[in-house]
Parts: structure tokens; C-alpha cells; sequence
């Protein structure tokens, strides 16, 4: 079985740039969560996704950034305009039921310069 | 307020040998899920091992136990026997019962290094 696949693995964009990042969940996992890891700090919760509706988008930073997950299944995670602080590593996570464990994808190594 | 507190930036520890990574939590619910992920350099997130906070005893999966103390609200993961593999970034994490989305709120790691 297919873990939680994300794409790309490492994205470099100037500021100001766009970036969408893609987050592939196990196949019939309801739930799915961006995360985000800023250089040395603790992974952030970003959002939550039940199917296609967005449960908890408490920890999106601002309105640049948009997530989708159109038709329940994979998701993506959209930066526009990126700024230098949007550095860091974005994680996909995704549970078959909301309170199990989570399985958490590679991440996206995302550099702003 | 830090709800997940790792206070180990880094740790080192030869192979063979136990190591213990500390890790604290704040939380004024009665019912909550602890959790630890390691990350090796690849980059994926691995689950490794799960303490609720009504179990009577201390969780254990093979060479990883987690030391849950709920007095003191410390929930340290115990390495047995180190293996070179093991050498990674470890997180700890909670999940608070009210929290009906089951989002997960993590410490700030440690790097975890073994050496030969």
C-alpha cells in the first residue's frame, strides 16, 4: 500500500512567486493535515481536511495561502505571493478516522529567496 | 504558552546503549493522546509509539517505551539497546481530547545522534 506521497520534494522560488505544493493521501483516508516546519521550531498545524471540506483551517498563516482538496482526494497547498518567511517544510499527513494515528508524507523542503 | 516542550536541542549516545529523550506537555484536559515520530534524513515523518493519557501503563513497541508520569506531565521516550539507525530527529506530540479534528501539536525536536 502507498504511503503519503508529496511533490515536490524540494521547491526554490523567488519572492514573490507562486508555488503549489501536492499532498497524495492513502487511498480511503477521510482526514488530511498540512503542516509546516519553519528552520529549527516545532512542526505547526496548518489545516485539516475531511474529504473535500475543511474541518479546521485555524492555523493557515494568512490569505496567501490556499489549500484545496477538490473531490476528497489528494490536496494541494498554494503560495501566492510567497515571502521569504514561507521557508521551511510543508508535511502532508493523513488517518483513516478523525483521532488515529497520523501518517505523514516526506515533506516539501520549500526555499523562498 | 509551549504546550509540547522538548528541551534537548541535540543528544548524543553511543550504540548498544539506552537513551531517554524528554519531553513535557501543558494541557488542562483530562483526556489526551501523547505521541512520538521519528525523522530520519529521508524526511518522512514515522510513527513510533502512543500513550494515552488513561492508560495505566507505560507504552511499549519493541525497543521504544515512553515514560509517562502524568503528575508530573512528562512523557519521555526510552531507546533501548541504540542501533546506528536510530539516529534521527524525534518528535513529541499531543493531541487534546477536545480537539475534535485530532490535530496534533508537536515539540520542537531532537536531533538524535548514535554513534559507533
Amino acid at each position: 500500500e502507498a504511503g503519503v506521497t508529496q511533490f515536490p520534494s524540494h521547491s526554490v522560488i523567488e519572492k514573490g512567486q507562486t508555488v503549489t505544493l501536492r499532498c497524495d493521501p492513502i487511498s480511503g483516508h477521510d482526514n488530511l493535515y498540512w503542516y509546516r516546519r519553519v528552520m529549527g521550531k516545532e512542526i505547526k498545524f496548518l489545516l485539516h481536511f475531511v474529504k473535500e471540506s475543511k474541518q479546521d483551517e485555524s492555523g493557515m498563516p494568512n490569505n496567501r495561502f490556499l489549500a484545496e482538496r477538490t473531490g476528497g482526494t489528494y490536496s494541494t497547498l498554494k503560495v501566492q505571493p510567497a515571502e521569504l518567511e514561507d521557508s521551511g517544510v510543508y508535511f502532508c499527513a493523513s488517518s483513516q478516522q478523525t483521532g488515529e494515528k497520523l501518517f505523514f508524507g516526506s515533506g516539501t523542503q520549500l526555499s523562498v529567496l | 504558552a509551549q504546550k509540547i516542550t522538548q528541551t534537548q536541542p541535540g543528544m548524543f549516545v553511543q550504540e548498544k546503549e539506552a537513551v531517554t529523550l524528554d519531553c513535557t506537555y501543558d494541557t488542562s484536559d483530562q483526556s489526551y493522546g501523547l505521541f512520538w515520530y521519528k525523522q530520519p534524513s529521508s524526511g518522512e515523518m514515522i510513527f513510533l509509539i502512543y500513550q494515552g493519557s488513561y492508560d495505566e501503563q507505560n507504552a511499549t513497541e519493541g525497543r521504544y517505551s515512553l515514560n509517562f508520569q502524568k503528575a508530573r506531565k512528562s512523557a519521555n521516550l526510552v531507546i533501548s539497546a541504540s542501533q546506528l539507525g536510530d539516529s534521527a530527529m524525534y518528535f513529541c506530540a499531543m493531541r487534546e481530547a477536545f480537539n475534535q479534528g485530532g490535530k496534533l501539536i508537536f515539540g520542537q525536536g531532537t536531533e538524535l545522534s548514535v554513534k559507533p
